[in-house]
C-alpha cells in the first residue's frame, strides 16, 4: 500500500516569504506528526495530531509556525515570514491507534531559505 | 523530560565485520525504544522496536538490539555488515502508552560507514 507522501520534495524560497508543506498520511492512520531535521539541531519534534483531540504544539519553535489537519487526513505545515534558520528537511510521519506509537515516515521536504 | 544519547557520531567498519551502535536514554517514565535507519535523501525507516517482554529484539536486515533497563541502554548490533548498510542510524524513545500518540525523542544519529 501507499506510504506517507510529502510535497513538494524541494522548496526554495526567499527570506520573508510564506511557505506551505503538505503531508498525506497512510490511509486509516489516526495520528500525524511533523518533525524537522537540520544539521545543527538534529531531529526535532514540531507538532502532532491525533483524531479529534487538540494537537500537541509543544515543539513549534515560534508563532511563525502553524499546522492544520483537515478531515482527519491531509496536513499542511505553514511557515510565515521564513528565516534562513528555517532551512531544514521537514519530515511527516503517521501512526495507527494502538500500534504502540510505531511511526511511519515520509521522504521529507527540503526547505531552503535564501 | 526524555533524552537520548548516541555517543558515536561516526562508526567506520569493514564489510563482513560485526558492529555495535550505542544508545543510552534518560526518562522518568517507562518508554518504548526504537531504532530507525535513514539512507541518503530518504526518510526514516523503522529497523526494530522494543515495547515489552524479551529484552533481545530482532529487526530487519539482520539487525538486533538489546534493552538493558539497569544501564538504560538499547544498543544496536549486527554480526556481519554489508556495504548496503552504510547509512545514518537513529535511536529514539517515546512514552509508554499503547494507544495515545506520543512524540519521538531522537538521538543525534550515528553514521555507519562500511568499506571493503
Amino acid at each position: 500500500g501507499a506510504g506517507v507522501s510529502q510535497s513538494p520534495s524541494n522548496k526554495v524560497t526567499e527570506k520573508g516569504k510564506d511557505v506551505e508543506l503538505r503531508c498525506d498520511p497512510i490511509s486509516g492512520h489516526t495520528a500525524l506528526y511533523w518533525y524537522r531535521q537540520s544539521l545543527g539541531q538534529g531531529l526535532e519534534f514540531l507538532i502532532y495530531f491525533q483524531g479529534n483531540s487538540a494537537p500537541d504544539k509543544s515543539g513549534l519553535p515560534s508563532d511563525r509556525f502553524s499546522a492544520e489537519r483537515t478531515g482527519g487526513s491531509v496536513s499542511t505545515l505553514t511557515i510565515q515570514r521564513t528565516q534562513q534558520e528555517d532551512s531544514a528537511v521537514y519530515l511527516c510521519a503517521s501512526s495507527l491507534y494502538g500500534s504502540y506509537n510505531e511511526q511511519f515516515f515520509g521522504p521529507g521536504t527540503r526547505l531552503t531559505v535564501l | 523530560a526524555q533524552s537520548v544519547t548516541q555517543l558515536d557520531s561516526q562508526v567506520p567498519v569493514f564489510e563482513e565485520a560485526p558492529v555495535e551502535l550505542r544508545c543510552n536514554y534518560s526518562s522518568s517514565v517507562s518508554v518504548y525504544l526504537f531504532w530507525y535507519v535513514q539512507y541518503p535523501n530518504q526518510g526514516l525507516q523503522l529497523l526494530l522496536k522494543y515495547l515489552s517482554g524479551s529484552t533481545l529484539v530482532k529487526g530487519i536486515n539482520g539487525f538486533e538490539a538489546e534493552f538493558n533497563k539497569s544501564q538504560t541502554s538499547f544498543h544496536l548490533r549486527k554480526p556481519s555488515v554489508h556495504i548496503s548498510d552504510t547509512a545514518e542510524y537513529f535511536c529514539a524513545v517515546s512514552d509508554y502508552n499503547t494507544g495515545t500518540a506520543s512524540k519521538l525523542t531522537f538521538g543525534t544519529g550515528t553514521r555507519l560507514q562500511v568499506t571493503l
